[in-house]
């Protein structure tokens, strides 16, 4: 059972490029999130997906783009990569309904040169 | 929106000692969760507890949603507690949780 999974876990770019994180999860859960975690911001919001085609803004969504076109896979693009964007995201998912547990991916640290 | 605030930020302990987490809520929440950021970076979910109490091991939570508040009960720590707790709750019939900053244990030998 492999759960949510994040790849690649580590990633270095450069300022300017795009760059992609896939987020995958098993367990054909409804809900996906993509946050980003910084020193001092704890863990902020970026794109959350209610379903498949279904996708919505966050607290922190400039310069990212997401889409899902299938269930298990919720993938955040940025489109073009700043220094600000160097972080420590985490994707996570849980199924239809307010009152479940949400569930975290192991994490990807991105660092923009 | 609602807000999350946790207590202490931070939280220094010997192995053995026992420590409470306080978290606020500014408004009523139906999906209240704890969780424990270990020092690797993983996010591992405790407690989902919108009010009540549950036990888990040495963890225990309780959450008196009448008062917006939440619990969280550590007993005989080990060095392998430290790391950042975070709640998180939602409203009714919110899509997404808000999360508090966090507070950071550290559990010495």
């Amino acid at each position: 059972d492999a759960g949510i999974t994040q790849s690649p876990r580590y990633k270095i770019t450069e300022t300017g490029r795009q760059v992609t994180l896939m987020c995958h999860q098993t367990w054909s859960h409804s809900y996906m999130f993509w946050y980003r975690q910084d020193l001092g911001h704890g863990l902020r919001l970026i794109y959350y997906s209610a379903a498949a085609d279904i996708t919505d803004k966050g607290e922190v969504p400039d310069g990212y783009v997401v889409s899902r076109s299938k269930t298990e896979n919720f993938p955040l693009t940025l489109e073009s990569a700043t220094r600000s964007q160097t972080s420590v995201y985490f994707c996570a998912s849980r199924r239809t309904g307010s009152q479940e547990t949400q569930y975290f991916g192991p994490g990807t640290r991105l660092l923009v040169l | 929106g609602i807000q999350v605030e946790q207590s202490p930020p931070d939280l220094i302990l010997q192995e053995g000692a026992n420590s409470t987490l306080r978290c606020n809520f500014s408004d009523s929440v139906n999906n209240l969760q704890w969780f424990h950021q270990n020092p690797w970076g993983q996010l591992i979910n405790l407690f989902y507890i919108p009010s009540g109490t549950k036990q888990n091991g040495r963890l225990s939570a309780t959450t008196v949603a009448t008062e917006r508040y939440s619990l969280l009960y550590i007993s005989s720590s080990q060095t392998t507690d430290s790391g950042v707790y975070f709640c998180a709750g939602g409203g009714q019939g919110a899509q997404k949780l808000v999360f508090g900053q966090g507070t950071r244990l550290t559990i010495n030998p």
